[in-house]
């Protein structure tokens, strides 16, 4: 069974660090890209960011890029997301989520997000 | 980056009622076009990924379809355990884009 468990949420000031994590079981976790997605309270689904399965290849969403940094230690199945410059608008409930790979008759690849955790909460006030 | 827009934002309907849900994207996406279910307090949960197929124990009475720039998610014969929102969200490029959500609520 697929299981994500992030931790690592906390209340945090404006221009501080966090760094959250995603414990990964019951799939071979270096097969796989991993996202972050967010959702800010009351508010709908932000894609944060992706790593690829060897961890070479990393996305990241213009409101992140240069403050957030994603990586994996896919020898002990665990994604991370380094939360640099913490802003109010970081606040939101993170996801880290498994990408699934569907490949047409054409031989291309479409992800989708298979398996979600339950979240960590991020909350950045003074 | 690639604008998802999904219509309505939010409806109303009764057990039993069929809804449809279009999501249309900013530019062609193909068929790469996943939908998601949430329900309050937890995290979201795929439904249908590339257009059309269902995941896995995802009830028949879920469908969608569409291309290029228009999808509809369809949901016929709802049942209470339906009424949650569900998202829209393109694979075609990154930054990966959701739509803002559609919430299914009981009449």
């Amino acid at each position: 069974e697929v299981q994500l468990v992030e931790s690592g949420g906390n209340l945090v000031q404006p221009g501080g660090s966090l760094r959250l994590s995603c414990a990964a079981s019951g799939f071979t976790f270096s097969n796989f890209a991993m996202s972050w997605v967010r959702q800010a309270p009351g508010k709908g689904l932000e894609w944060v960011s992706t790593i690829g399965g060897r961890g070479t290849i990393t996305h990241y969403a213009d409101s992140v890029k240069g403050r957030f940094a994603i990586s994996r230690d896919n020898s002990k199945n665990t994604l991370s997301l380094q939360m640099n410059s913490l802003r109010a608008e970081d606040t939101a409930l993170y996801y880290c989520a498994k990408e699934e790979y569907y490949y047409d008759s054409s031989g291309f690849s479409k992800n989708y997000f298979d398996y979600w955790g339950q979240g960590t909460p991020v909350t950045v006030s003074s | 980056d690639i604008q998802m827009t999904q219509s309505p934002s939010s409806l109303s309907a009764s057990v039993g009622d069929s809804v449809t849900i279009t999501c249309r994207a900013s530019q062609s996406i193909s068929s790469f076009l996943n939908w998601y279910q949430q329900k309050p307090g937890k995290a979201p949960k795929l439904l249908i990924y590339v257009v059309s197929n269902l995941r896995s124990g995802v009830p028949s009475r879920f469908s969608g379809s569409g291309s290029g720039t228009d999808f509809t998610l369809t949901i016929s014969n709802l049942h209470p355990e339906d009424f949650a929102t569900y998202y829209c969200q393109q694979s075609y490029s990154h930054p990966r884009t959701f739509g803002q959500g559609t919430k299914v609520e009981i009449k």
